[in-house]
């Protein structure tokens, strides 16, 4: 079965600095790995993928994400964060093969950016 | 172009009830998805579609709940007798394919309160 880690529920973080948000994933055998915003009252936001290649995944609005294979990981990053990337973001797996087409969420984490 | 759309928004019904959702995916799209998130269990995945093929219900928590695609665009979920534990956002996605990486893409959810 496949699981995805998202082991703060919230981070805290001052306008302009950089932001880390923290993914761990199980799968068997490779993964395809997402990260999703969500604003309040609306659905999913597609921000970036990992499918294949180069480690270091870039995605809208400035986020890019790291695909580490030997640590299961795949953490969102942003250099400055602004204060309107505060939301709630899912990081999310899927199987290859015969593991199934649904995505697998982690519980989230909330991002909150003060000025 | 147009995304995902779904409704009604908002929907509020009495125990025992039975209730509707609906979704229309982006145009083109073959593969279509139905999720709950609730406070309780996160996201999770219920069914999903791709083309003709059988849906894979998975994820369905009960024979309470079905879902139909016809004419491979649009798409009921349907809920029998409804309970308070129904109570959840139900949200849909569709994207081009079901298998490999493809992007699935989320509609804005329909809020379900059931009293």
């Amino acid at each position: 079965a496949q699981s995805v880690a998202q082991p703060e529920d919230q981070v805290n973080v001052a306008e302009g600095n950089p932001l880390t948000v923290k993914c761990t994933y199980s799968v068997s055998g490779n993964p395809y790995l997402f990260w999703y915003v969500q604003y309040p009252n609306r659905g999913l936001q597609f921000l970036l993928k990992y499918i294949t290649g180069d480690n270091l995944v870039k995605g809208s609005y400035g986020f890019e994400a790291e695909f580490n294979k030997s640590q299961t990981s795949f953490h969102l990053k942003k250099p400055s964060a602004l204060v309107s990337d505060s939301a709630l973001y899912f990081c999310a797996v899927k199987g290859r093969g015969n593991a199934g087409n649904m995505l697998t969420f982690g519980g989230g984490t909330r991002l909150m950016v003060k000025p | 172009g147009a995304g995902v759309s779904q409704s009604p928004s908002n929907k509020v019904t009495e125990k025992g009830k039975d209730v509707e959702l609906r979704c229309d995916p982006i145009s083109g799209h073959t593969a279509l998805y139905w999720y709950r998130q609730s406070l309780g269990q996160g996201l999770e995945f219920l069914i999903y579609f791709q083309g003709n093929s059988a849906p894979d219900k998975s994820g369905l928590p009960s024979d309470r709940f079905s879902a139909e695609r016809t004419g491979g665009s649009v798409s009921t979920l349907t809920i029998q007798r409804t309970q308070q534990e129904d109570s959840a956002v139900y949200l849909c996605a569709s994207s081009p394919l079901a298998g490999g990486g493809e992007t699935q893409y989320f509609g804005p959810g329909t809020r379900l309160l059931v009293l």
